[in-house]
């Protein structure tokens, strides 16, 4: 089975801090991989995505790494803000127009 | 459109009634997706459009689901005989080429 494991499930630290978000799968044919938040009742935001032949992408203070060896993607969070709070799912693609599989996601809260 | 579009934002029914939920892409975007969200989860795959046909519809729970895209655009989402358990935001995104995925804000189902 085609798995993506987002873990831990929730997290929580205070503003300013420098934080890591993982994201591990089992099949490491990959197309790409994508990062995204959801804030709560609402719809899914693309925050960065990876293409297989890439290593890293980064937008602002998110940047995101795809290691395909090991099976595991990062996304890093610099100088964190409350704004920053809402849940961060990554998705893998196997294949061109082929579904998406997510992780359960991970809660972050942002401590002012 | 700028976005992908779903309406409603939230329908309550109820048990036994059946459902219809839209979902109006990026324009020019070919490829559709619907996936469902329970609480706490990521988004589970339900169908997935090329143009009007549904190219892969694994994730359908049982044949009381039913999606249709019949000129390549709009999608409907249909569920009959809903039961408690169909509760849930259902999601769509649409794709230009399957690099990325743009998501709906959902529609948020209760089934009472």
């Amino acid at each position: 089975k085609q798995e993506v494991t987002q873990i831990p499930a929730a997290l929580s630290v205070p503003e300013g801090e420098n934080l890591v978000l993982n994201c591990s799968f089992t099949d490491s044919a990959i197309y790409n991989l994508q990062w995204f938040r959801q804030d709560p009742g609402k719809g899914l935001t693309s925050l960065l995505l990876i293409q297989s032949s890439q290593r890293e992408q980064t937008s602002g203070r998110l940047n995101a790494s795809l290691d395909k060896s090991s099976g595991r993607s990062t996304l890093y969070i610099a100088a964190s803000q409350p704004g920053d709070s809402a849940t961060y799912l990554c998705a893998r693609l196997t294949g061109a127009n082929s579904k998406l599989t997510f992780g359960k996601g991970i809660t972050l809260s942002v401590r002012p | 459109g700028a976005g992908v579009s779903q309406t409603p934002s939230n329908k309550v029914t109820e048990k036994g009634k059946y459902v219809e939920l839209r979902c109006d892409p990026i324009s020019g975007h070919t490829a559709l997706y619907w996936y469902r969200q329970s609480l706490g989860q990521g988004p589970e795959f339900l169908i997935y459009f090329q143009g009007t046909g549904a190219a892969d519809d694994s994730g359908l729970p049982n044949d009381r689901f039913f999606a249709v895209r019949p000129e390549g655009s709009v999608s409907t989402l249909k569920i009959q005989r809903t039961e408690r358990g169909d509760s849930a935001v259902y999601l769509c995104a649409s794709s230009l080429n399957g690099y990325g995925y743009t998501f709906g804000s959902g529609t948020r189902l209760t089934v009472v």
